[in-house]
């Protein structure tokens, strides 16, 4: 049964830094990673997906990278602005069908 | 491109009455859709996997009596919450995946605030 676990739980940081999430996963067998964003009370925004056979994606600000070996992808974001904060979710597929999602990360940026 | 809607974006209904969800893909045909429920501060949890013309697989714990998702076409699909009580008041989210998609990649709607008084 694939496990997803995302740390930290929770990140306050002032704007204009530059920051890392971190997602990991129990069954490297994966067809792909995503990450999505969550802002309070709507629904999910597709950021990034990462194929098994990639190790990153850039997207604007936003880097995912995937180290299927090992279990972990990160997301960086550079240069954070006050509008990226959000809850940032990973999901990685089990099976062909159900997408596992980590508990989140909620990412406060400080004006 | 690969966008999905839901409607009602939110409803209040009284405990007892059934509550219908619509999922739509507005721009793709999608042969796979998914129902997740979300609680305050938590993730989201798979409750049902539907694919065009066939019935709903349920995951473990869910009832599928009382959740009752139809997948009648491939840009449509319902969740009907029926005879509601308040502990089903939560954040409802469908998403989709098209018939030709290798990736696996699944599009996630706005999602439904329920609330049942």
């Amino acid at each position: 049964k694939q496990e997803v676990t995302q740390i930290p739980a929770a990140l306050s940081v002032p704007e204009g830094e530059n920051l890392v999430l971190n997602c990991s996963f129990t069954d490297s067998a994966i067809y792909n990673l995503q990450w999505f964003r969550q802002d309070h009370g709507k629904g999910l925004t597709s950021l990034l997906l990462i194929q098994s056979s990639q190790r990153e994606q850039t997207s604007g600000r936003l880097n995912a990278s995937l180290d299927k070996s090992s279990g972990r992808s990160t997301l960086y974001i550079a240069a954070s602005q006050p509008g990226d904060s959000a809850t940032y979710l990973c999901a990685v597929p089990q099976g062909a069908q159900k997408l596992v999602f980590g508990q989140g990360t909620r990412l406060t940026i400080n004006p | 491109g690969a966008v999905v809607s839901q409607h009602p974006s939110r409803v209040i209904c009284k405990s007892g009455t059934s509550v219908k969800i619509e999922c739509r893909s507005l721009d793709f045909q999608a042969t796979t859709m998914f129902w997740y429920r979300q609680f305050p501060k938590q993730s989201l949890m798979l409750m049902a996997t539907s694919n065009e013309g066939s019935k709903a697989t349920y995951e473990q714990g869910v009832e599928k009596d009382k959740f009752l998702i139809n997948h009648a076409s491939l840009t449509l699909s319902t969740l009907t919450v029926t005879s509601a009580h308040p502990e089903d008041s939560s954040f409802y989210i469908c998403s989709a995946r098209g018939g030709l998609s290798t990736s696996y990649e699944q599009y996630f709607g706005p999602g439904t605030r329920l609330t049942v008084t």
